[in-house]
């Protein structure tokens, strides 16, 4: 299984900072990397798609870069709604693995 | 835009099967465009994929749970299931069902999620 790691696993902001979270993969995977956003008690929800494309309806402060095993997901200007938990995914190889998961919080 | 339901009991004994149906709204599970997914979260973990299906019946599976699982398709009902075999309290999480898309396999609706204890 290709194995995923984030770092940090949890970071504390304020509104109007910039946010970078990173995403590293045990093999290449090109760029089948994707970011989701989860928070408690709701469904994940897609934010980036192979690894830089911004889903529709996703705000334009959010944007992914990266390819091979190194990717970065960058929050421009930290809102109040996006403190959550965010998890990057490989698509590259099944199984589908997910990094552990970055907490940003307050 | 298709909206996806997860259902399914809330509590299971230990060595019994878990079975969850998925039901999609205002979209086909029988659309080539797509795979249907089954994710877990057990509590106050990550997320773990647990398979998919495609509109044809073909499946892959994690191969960590594979002995156990099973995800087909009911393309009448507009739903796809899930059966976990032998359970056990290892297997308590939030279940959500998704649509992945195309090649690159992207899950871009998801269904509320749904709690299952193994108890």
């Amino acid at each position: 299984d290709i194995q995923m790691t984030q770092s940090p696993s949890s970071l504390s902001a304020s509104v109007g900072d910039r946010v970078t979270i990173t995403c590293r993969a045990s093999q290449t995977i090109t760029t089948y990397l994707n970011w989701y956003q989860h928070k408690p008690g709701k469904a994940p929800r897609l934010l980036i798609y192979a690894a830089s494309g911004l889903q529709s309806g996703v705000p334009s402060r959010f944007s992914g870069s990266g390819y091979g095993t190194d990717f970065t997901l960058t929050i421009s200007s930290l809102q109040p709604e996006d403190f959550a938990t965010y998890y990057c995914q490989q698509s590259y190889t099944a199984p589908f693995t997910f990094g552990p998961g970055t907490k940003v919080d307050i | 835009q298709v909206q996806l339901q997860e259902s399914g009991p809330g509590l299971v004994k230990p060595s019994e099967t878990l079975s969850l149906t998925c039901t999609a709204s205002a979209g086909s599970v029988s659309s080539g465009s797509y795979h249907w997914s089954w994710i877990r979260q057990p509590p106050g973990k990550g997320l773990e994929w647990i398979g998919h299906v495609y509109y044809t019946g073909s499946t892959n599976y994690n191969p960590s749970l594979k002995s156990r699982v099973t995800i087909s398709l009911d393309t009448s009902k507009n739903q796809f299931s899930l059966k976990l075999r032998s359970v056990t309290a290892a297997d308590t999480a939030v279940y959500y069902c998704a649509r992945d898309i195309g090649q690159y396999y992207y899950m871009d609706v998801w269904g509320k999620g749904t709690t299952v204890t193994v108890s």
